[in-house]
């Protein structure tokens, strides 16, 4: 019979455009967030992280941003690529662990 | 840096048999911690060991899931009898503090 699954938020973007991935957090008392990507058959890699007492940071063609008012993260990839197609996480400290939202697949076409 | 290992890469066992899923931390990383991803609950953490030491098994799914760390370098997660609805990829990864943590590439258990 058909499976059912996470129906995970699809991102499509053309080759070379800028990708803007969004997640909202649960919890005003967390410190810390990091972002994940996660190609197929991989483990999730660390992209990028930020602290609560900034709002935004840069990396290698990415940018985190935090939005701690409406309790909002989000991922900007600049000039998108092909390898850059994977399943994308955000997640929030809590004491020692993550708590890991459910993902936002990018689909990258040329 | 080899990062975290994890053995074996792809299992597949038939229902009813143990399975015992093992990982080698990142050196220096005091913390461990063993997570579930399935397609129908997405990523599930099962257990955090700090120093070796359980912390918080409030996710493990019930009494046939066990895990031990018996020294800083290895854990082991086992499951006696394997259902089924047990498969799924397994990661463990470790973290030198509470903050990022570093994946190992999964073991995808499938049970028959």
């Amino acid at each position: 019979g058909e499976s059912v699954g996470l129906h995970l938020p699809t991102l499509s973007v053309q080759e070379g455009d800028n990708s803007i991935i969004n997640c909202a957090y649960s919890n005003s008392a967390s410190d810390y967030f990091i972002w994940y990507k996660q190609e197929s058959g991989k483990g999730p890699q660390f992209i990028i992280d930020i602290r609560s007492n900034m709002d935004k940071r840069q990396g290698q063609r990415v940018t985190v941003l935090l939005n701690k008012t409406v309790k909002h993260l989000s991922l900007q990839i600049a000039a998108t690529q092909p390898g850059d197609s994977a399943v994308y996480f955000c997640a929030e400290n809590s004491g020692y662990a993550l708590n890991f939202g459910k993902g936002t697949s990018l689909l990258v076409t040329p | 840096d080899a990062g975290v290992i994890q053995s074996p890469r792809h299992e597949v066992t038939e229902m009813g048999q143990e399975v015992t899923l093992r990982c080698k931390p990142i050196s220096g990383h005091n913390s461990l911690f063993w997570y579930r991803q399935t397609m129908m609950r997405g990523l599930e953490l099962l257990i955090y060991f700090n120093n070796n030491v359980p912390i918080d098994d409030s996710g493990m799914p019930e009494d046939r899931f066990s895990a031990k760390m018996p020294n800083a370098s290895f854990s082991t997660l086992k499951i006696q009898p394997s259902e089924p609805r047990d498969s799924a990829v397994y990661f463990c990864a470790s973290s030198p503090g509470a903050t990022r943590q570093y994946f190992g590439p999964g073991t995808r258990l499938t049970v028959t």
